[in-house]
């Protein structure tokens, strides 16, 4: 069974651009989270998608970044534009029926 | 509100068992996990536990519960180098729900 693919794995982007991580859940997982972690740190949730639907945004700084799950499958996630605290890495995971796993991560450098 | 601590760092000689402890603020949390993460790659989930068990054993590893201290603890036996990574303790309410992590403890095996 093929895990939780992420793109890029890395990013290096100047401040004030744009940049977008793409996620492609386990086939047949319903739920697909979006992490930050920062150096250090744990990750930390920013969204949580129930097929297409965001059930849980309640940590995703909505002035910058924006996530999509269309179709309840692939998810994107954008932030537009970056700042240099945004430096972290992106895990995507999935799960069904309490059955999770995540992915490798995006590590994004904000210069 | 939910926070998950945990010692940043424990070192332990290879042959050694390696105990690392982690406490919760949550009461209502039901499930506890240990996940695994080596440099460069994404979080492996180690082990779980339900909140209305006390112990888990599954080959090396050994998790305790302690619910009424919202303590929760990992041992490995017979540590060897390939155990060297940082441990995620975290917990969640619910089945597919999101996972408060800790902020992990590093692991270092000594020869």
């Amino acid at each position: 069974e093929a895990g939780v693919v992420q793109s890029p794995r890395y990013k290096i982007i100047e401040k004030k651009q744009p940049v977008a991580f793409w996620c492609n859940p386990i086939s047949g997982h319903n739920t697909l989270y979006w992490y930050r972690q920062n150096l250090g740190q744990g990750p930390e949730l920013l969204i949580r998608y129930e097929n297409e639907e965001a059930v849980d945004d309640s940590q995703l700084p909505k002035d910058r970044f924006s996530a999509e799950r269309l179709k309840g499958v692939d998810s994107t996630l954008k932030i537009q534009p970056a700042e240099l605290g945004d430096s972290a890495v992106y895990l995507c995971a999935s799960s069904s029926q309490g059955n999770g796993s995540f992915g490798p991560g995006t590590r994004l450098t904000v210069l | 509100g939910e926070d998950v601590e945990q010692s940043l760092f424990l070192s332990v000689r290879e042959g050694d068992s390696s105990v690392i402890n982690c406490t919760y603020t949550d009461s209502s949390s039901t499930y506890l996990y240990w996940y695994k993460q080596e440099p460069g790659a994404g979080l492996q989930l180690l082990t779980y536990i339900f909140s209305n068990m006390d112990m888990k054993q599954d080959q090396r590893l050994t998790v305790l519960l302690n619910k009424k201290d919202k303590h929760l603890s990992l041992r490995i036996a017979d540590t060897q180098t390939g155990d060297s990574a940082i441990y995620f303790c975290a917990e969640s309410m619910n089945r597919d729900d999101k996972i408060i992590f800790g902020k992990g403890t590093r692991l270092h095996i000594l020869p």
